[in-house]
């Protein structure tokens, strides 16, 4: 199975853009990435997700480049409460949501 | 609003007993699965469901059993459980088709003393 890696943790200020990069250079043809945020106390929610190029959403862009080996969600001007932790996965079929340890983001005021 | 809804939030068992955790969504999806979450180990997957009455192991069944007898309502049980169950467990609802997003519960904090 595909596997992603990813930073266990980041800070950043309010109101800077962050960028998480995920890893994941077994990615098979048909794979979609996908990203979830999870809160404490709560389940994870999706964001965002695509297949290749750019995708940009109300709440964040994922950038994949043309060897789809990485990707990366852009999560325009922070606030506190986005502090939360941040998973990237492939979709390798479906029902294989295969989740990492994701990255922790804490936003500092 | 899409609704999973997750029985319990805290639950505290014994070690031996018998759990049951009940999971029920309001969206007609047809695909539900259950998961665990443990610091350092993120979410991994003990079963899921494609339909009524069918399931399938995920990576970490061994301890856990399924049963979906009605569309909307995916149960997980412990068998008998033990110490090294205690997690958070999710429960996960989505359609049919490959790329549809997860709906998640707000999770059971299961305690196995």
């Amino acid at each position: 199975l595909a596997k992603t890696t990813q930073p266990i943790s980041m800070d950043s200020y309010e109101g800077q853009e962050v960028n998480i990069t995920c890893s994941h250079n077994n990615i098979a043809t048909n794979d979609y990435i996908t990203w979830y945020q999870q809160f404490p106390s709560q389940g994870p929610r999706f964001i965002i997700q695509g297949y290749k190029t750019k995708v940009t959403n109300e709440v964040a862009s994922l950038f994949i480049p043309a060897d789809r080996k990485s990707s990366t969600l852009s999560l325009p001007r922070v606030s506190l409460s986005d502090t939360a932790v941040y998973y990237c996965l492939l979709i390798s079929g479906t029902y294989k949501y295969i989740f990492g340890t994701g990255t922790r983001l804490k936003v500092l005021a | 609003d899409v609704k999973v809804t997750q029985s319990s939030r805290y639950l505290v068992k014994r070690t031996g007993e018998k759990v049951f955790l009940e999971c029920v969504q309001d969206m007609d999806h047809e695909n539900m699965f259950w998961y665990r979450q443990d610091p350092g180990l993120g979410l991994r997957l003990i079963y899921f469901s494609y339909d009524v009455k069918m399931k399938e192991k995920g990576d970490i069944p061994e301890g856990y059993s399924v049963s979906r007898e009605k569309k909307e309502r995916f149960s997980l049980i412990l068998e008998s459980a033990s110490t090294n169950q205690t997690s958070m467990y999710l429960c996960a609802s989505k359609m049919g088709t490959r790329t549809e997003k997860l709906f998640f519960g707000s999770g059971t904090q299961l305690s196995v003393l």
